[in-house]
C-alpha cells in the first residue's frame, strides 16, 4: 500500500477560482513533506517544503499546510491560473537522507 | 535554484538497441543521483540510486544487466537501457541532492521520453 495518498485523483477548476489537494501519508518517522508541479512530459519542480515543526508554508499563489499529528497536507492554490494545469505530487521523506515516498498526483486542470 | 540537465530529452529506438540518457548537475557536485520512471497518468518510480566512485543500488524488480549506471564524475550519471524493448517506452527522468540548510533538496532534470518501436 502507497504510504503517500492524495486526493482527488484529477480536479477541473475554472481560471480564478481557488482550490485545495490533499496529501494523507502513513510514512514514518516523518522528516519532510514537499510538494512538486509537474507540468505534462517535464520534471518536477519544487514548490514547498516543510518539516516537522512547520504547518504553513507559502510560495506566491501556493500555500501549503502541514499537520504533523494527523500526519495531512493540503496544498491550496489561489486565483488559479491557466499554467497552473500540471500535476501536483506530494512526497514525504522518511528520514534525513535521501528515500523519498511519492504520491500518485493529482491532476489538475484549469480551464477558461 | 540548482539545475538538472537531462539529454537528450527525447528518443526513438528500434527494439534491440540500447539507448543512453545522461543527467547532469549544472552548478553544484552530487555524489549520488536518482533514476525513475514514470508511466503515463503514474506517480515516479524510483529505478536505481547512482553513486558515484561505486556499484548503483538498484530497487527491487529493476534489471541491473538492462539499465546500465554509471556513474562518471561529481556531475554526470548515465542510464543505458540496453535491448531496449516496446515494454522500455516510458519517461526517464533523474534528480540530484543539493544540502540546502538542514535538508536535502531533490532537484529534477526535465526528463527524457523514450519510445522503442
Amino acid at each position: 500500500k502507497n504510504q503517500v495518498e492524495q486526493s482527488p485523483q484529477s480536479l477541473i477548476i475554472l481560471e480564478g477560482k481557488n482550490c485545495t489537494l490533499q496529501c494523507n501519508y502513513t510514512v514514518s518517522p516523518f522528516s519532510n513533506l514537499r510538494w512538486y508541479k509537474q507540468d505534462t512530459g517535464r520534471g518536477p519542480v519544487s514548490l514547498t517544503i516543510m518539516t516537522f515543526s512547520e504547518n504553513t508554508k507559502s510560495n506566491g499563489r501556493y500555500t501549503a499546510t502541514l499537520d504533523a499529528d494527523t500526519k495531512q497536507s493540503s496544498l491550496h492554490i489561489t486565483a488559479s491560473q491557466l499554467s497552473d494545469s500540471a500535476s501536483y505530487i506530494c512526497v514525504v521523506s522518511a528520514s534525513s537522507g535521501y528515500a523519498l515516498n511519492f504520491g500518485k498526483g493529482t491532476s489538475l486542470l484549469v480551464t477558461p | 535554484g540548482a539545475v538538472v540537465s537531462q539529454h537528450p530529452s527525447r528518443v526513438i529506438c528500434k527494439s534491440g538497441t540500447s539507448v543512453k540518457i545522461e543527467c547532469r548537475s549544472l552548478d553544484f557536485q552530487a555524489t549520488t543521483m536518482f533514476w525513475y520512471r514514470q508511466f503515463p497518468k503514474q506517480s515516479l518510480m524510483l529505478m536505481a540510486t547512482s553513486n558515484e566512485g561505486s556499484k548503483a543500488t538498484y530497487e527491487q524488480g529493476v534489471e541491473k544487466d538492462k539499465f546500465l549506471i554509471n556513474h562518471a564524475s561529481l556531475t554526470l550519471s548515465t542510464l543505458t537501457v540496453t535491448s531496449a524493448h516496446p515494454e522500455d517506452s516510458s519517461f526517464y527522468i533523474c534528480s540530484a541532492p543539493k544540502l540546502l540548510s538542514s535538508y536535502n533538496e531533490q532537484f529534477f532534470g526535465p526528463g527524457t521520453r523514450l519510445t522503442v518501436l
